[in-house]
């Protein structure tokens, strides 16, 4: 069984640019999950999507990112515009039962 | 405030003992329990899950919850140099899927 896909696997941007995170996740699970990891930090949630309905977004930063599950199956999600803080890594999670992660994609803003 | 607490360690073993990782979380709420470990570089991949008190044990971890004294820990045995990692304790609540995680522990096991 394929796992979660994401893309790209790294992106280098400098800051007030706009970038895009591409999410797969398990054929199935209706789940999806967008956290992001700063270094030395535990995942944090940015939003939930059951099937194409985002339930739970309370922690995303609504002024520059923004998100969408089209179908309710594949998700993107943006910032527009990066700012240096927001160099982390963007965890993309599905879930049946429980929850399995992608690769992530590591965002450096310069 | 942190909703789960991990020690940051290092919790440094050596290789054949038993590692022990601790946590805690504040909120009685909490209906499910998650272990997992993530490499330098790479991301979580679960471990081992738990809902009930007491211990559940697969192959060499054993998970225990103590929802009383809101406390789960995982156990090691016969811990290799391949179980050095950052170990992710996670909760999630009644009604709220998503988990909230620690900043994890980093074991390092000792050749």
């Amino acid at each position: 069984e394929a796992g979660v896909v994401q893309s790209p696997r790294y992106k280098i941007i400098e800051k007030k640019q706009p970038v895009a995170f591409w999410c797969n996740p398990i054929s199935g699970h209706n789940t999806l999950y967008w956290y992001r990891q700063n270094l030395g930090q535990g995942p944090e949630l940015l939003i939930r999507y059951e099937n194409e309905e985002a339930v739970d977004d309370s922690q995303l930063p609504k002024d520059r990112f923004s998100a969408e599950r089209l179908k309710g199956v594949d998700s993107t999600l943006k910032i527009q515009p990066a700012e240096l803080g927001d160099s982390a890594v963007y965890l993309c999670a599905s879930s049946g039962e429980t929850q399995y992660f992608g690769p992530g994609t590591r965002l450096l803003v310069l | 405030q942190k909703e789960v607490e991990q020690n940051s360690g290092p919790l440094s073993v050596p290789e054949g003992a038993i590692a022990s990782l601790n946590c805690t979380y504040s909120d009685r709420g909490s209906q499910s329990f998650f272990w997992y470990r993530q490499y330098s570089g790479k991301s979580p991949e679960l471990i081992m899950f738990i809902y009930s008190n007491g211990d559940k044990e697969d192959g060499r971890f054993t998970a225990q919850l103590n929802k009383a004294s809101q406390y789960v820990s995982l156990l090691i045995r016969d811990s290799q140099p391949s179980d050095s990692a950052t170990y992710l304790c996670a909760v999630s609540y009644t009604g709220r899927r998503a988990l909230t995680f620690g900043s994890g522990t980093r074991l390092q096991v000792q050749p």
